[in-house]
């Protein structure tokens, strides 16, 4: 079956602007969860979203939000761009039932935002 | 806040050599994953550990849950130069579905 997929793959802005990425999980799954990878950082958790609930929220500022689709599929927006917002942003999808066999989480390719 | 601390950060070693990373925290976890990423992807699950004790080989890795449920690693035997990458461990924040993610082992296998 299909992977998790994101677009775009690369994707470069200027500070100040906006800026939207998508997310398409695994056919089934209903939980998708963003992170935000930079090489000083390793991978911080941004929102997890779940029957298009937001369920849990990391630590960043409200210039990053997330909504869900009835399709599950998922987009995250970040205004104001800043040059430290510069990293892979990285989603993951996973069925998320509940049970602890249903935890595993399953990564896309990731979109690499560059900030100038 | 639940922190995933792995060891070591760096391994660079000639191919056919043994490896182990570690994954340590002082909170319990339900389960823990395992995924290795390359440059510019997503992470890659490897494997998944939910019982404690829990021993899981996949090909020439062993992964390993300890008792308590707060330690894990990975042996890697006789490495190859395909098995360079990042490897990450992860778990799921005590009532949340928060995942957290450790620090990393970054290895470098050489011809």
């Amino acid at each position: 079956k299909a992977g998790v997929t994101q677009t775009p793959r690369y994707l470069i802005k200027t500070r100040g602007q906006q800026v939207t990425l998508s997310c398409s999980p695994i056919s089934g799954h209903r939980s998708v969860s963003w992170y935000q990878q930079t090489p000083g950082q390793g991978l911080q958790f941004l929102f997890e979203y779940f029957s298009e609930t937001q369920r849990n929220k990391g630590n960043f500022p409200g210039r990053f939000s997330g909504r869900q689709f009835s399709n599950s599929r998922s987009e995250m927006n970040v205004s104001t761009l800043e040059l430290g917002d510069s990293a892979l942003y990285l989603c993951a999808s996973s069925f998320s039932g509940g049970t602890v066999g249903n935890t595993e989480a399953f990564f896309g390719q990731g979109t690499r935002l560059t900030v100038v | 806040t639940q922190l995933l601390e792995q060891s070591p950060q760096f391994l660079s070693i000639q191919e056919g050599e043994n490896l182990t990373v570690y994954c340590n925290s002082s909170s319990v976890f339900s389960s823990l994953q395992w995924y290795r990423q390359e440059p510019g992807e997503g992470p890659v699950l490897l494997v998944t550990v939910v019982t404690g004790g829990e021993v899981k080989k996949l090909k020439r890795l062993t992964f390993q849950f300890g008792d308590a449920r707060k330690d894990s690693s990975l042996h890697i035997t006789a490495a190859q130069t395909g098995d360079t990458g990042l490897y990450l461990c992860a778990g799921r924040e005590g009532g949340t579905y928060k995942y957290i993610f450790g620090t990393g082992t970054r290895l470098k296998v050489l011809a």
